[in-house]
Order: structure tokens, then C-alpha cells, then sequence
């Protein structure tokens, strides 16, 4: 596998339901970023992960949770979703966590709330 | 002020023409000015990126044009082709705020064969 790899790429939940989305990447960076993408709205970042440390929470509702274990993976756990939380789930990294540092994208977790 | 103004939505251009797209910022703190390309399915890329010490950036067919007085800045595709028929998205950084990429709404370019 290369560059930045996410899983599921689509998912399905009902609000009840509690799971998570995988992103591992496989270019030795040191930060990792979450971002949603929705079709009203301008790409959002929602966490940012600077040497496995949150360095960046953008006022994002508890019901997600993000864990960075190692610098090389994060994970989203989502909890008591909203029909409004559907999106396209993009994770992204960086070598560093500076102003420049090219960000290298997945191809997203398309998340479906019913 | 975070915001980053996009425009158009969208855009066709007939092959062998120019597409442009614009985008205009408030916060003078920005200082890295990124251009990003998204495949259906995929997830963005970086196209093309210039700082503010800049007026002007090539890279093959693609160019941005940086107005700092104006804070506006906007991405050429000389001779467009079907091939570049994505959706594109402006950002911007500021200095001593980490890598955290504000984006414009995107603009969705066909071009036409």
C-alpha cells in the first residue's frame, strides 16, 4: 500500500449505531488531519494530529472522537450520528504539521446516516 | 476573518482554452496559498501552491496569479484539456497556526472535447 489509505470507503449507520472510520498512511509524516466534505459546504478540517498529539480540535460535536495511536494511523469513532453528519470523511497527512507542509489526502469514507 | 472566497461554482471551457478560476481572502495573516484537484472518487491533490513574496507562479499549463493588495488569487489552465475536467478547490495557512488549510467552495471545470 501507498500514500494514505482510508477504510471503510463507504458506510452506512444508523443514528444509534457506533463505529469508526481507519486512515493509515504510509509515507512517514508526522501529522495526520481529519476533514469533512460535504456537498453544501467548503471542505472543513476537523483535527489536526501533530506527532500522535491533538494539536487542533475545529469546535467539533463530541459525538466524534478521534484517536491517533501511532503517527501512522487515526481513527474516527463516531457515536449517536445526526442525517446531517453525511459526508465525505477525508483523512490527510503531512511530513510536519507547519504552514507549506504538503498535504497528501485519501480518498475519503463515504459516511451515509439514516 | 477565515474565510476563502471561490468563484465560479462551475465552468466549461471548450479543449485548447483557457480556464480560470478565482478566489479572494480577508485575513492578511495568510501566507501560503495552495491550489488543490479532486477526481471523482478520489481525494484532493495538491496542484500548485505560491507564497505571498510572489506575483506569479507556473508550473507547465498551470499558473496562479497572486494580488496581495487586492488579496485575491486565482489559478489559470492554459490549453485545457478533457483531462482537467475536476473540481478545484483555493486554500490558504497562516504562519504560526500549524498546517491548517482553509478552503474555498471548490469549482467544478469540464472541459468540452
Amino acid at each position: 500500500e501507498t500514500g494514505v489509505t482510508q477504510t471503510p470507503r463507504h458506510l452506512v449507520m444508523g443514528m444509534t449505531n457506533k463505529k469508526s472510520l481507519k486512515c493509515e498512511q504510509h509515507l512517514g509524516h508526522n501529522a495526520m488531519y481529519w476533514y469533512k466534505q460535504s456537498a453544501k459546504k467548503p471542505l472543513e478540517l476537523m483535527f489536526v494530529y501533530n506527532f500522535k498529539e491533538q494539536t487542533e480540535n475545529n469546535s467539533v460535536p463530541s459525538r466524534f472522537s478521534p484517536e491517533c495511536p501511532n503517527s501512522s494511523h487515526l481513527f474516527l469513532h463516531l457515536h449517536t450520528l445526526q442525517p446531517e453528519d453525511s459526508a465525505l470523511y477525508l483523512c490527510a497527512s503531512s511530513q510536519g504539521g507547519g504552514s507549506g507542509d504538503e498535504q497528501f489526502f485519501g480518498p475519503g469514507t463515504r459516511l451515509t446516516v439514516l | 476573518q477565515q474565510q476563502v472566497k471561490q468563484s465560479p461554482q462551475s465552468l466549461i471551457v471548450q479543449k485548447g482554452g483557457i480556464s480560470i478560476i478565482n478566489c479572494a481572502y480577508e485575513n492578511t495573516a495568510f501566507d501560503y496559498f495552495p491550489w488543490y484537484q479532486q477526481f471523482p472518487g478520489k481525494g484532493p491533490a495538491l496542484l500548485i501552491a505560491i507564497r505571498p513574496d510572489v506575483s506569479e507562479k507556473k508550473e507547465g499549463r498551470f499558473t496562479i496569479s497572486f494580488n496581495k493588495s487586492a488579496k485575491q488569487f486565482s489559478l489559470h489552465i492554459m490549453d485545457s484539456q478533457p483531462g482537467d475536467s475536476a473540481t478545484y478547490f483555493c486554500a490558504a495557512s497562516m504562519k504560526n497556526a500549524g498546517n491548517m488549510l482553509t478552503f474555498g467552495g471548490g469549482t467544478r471545470l469540464m472541459v468540452k472535447p
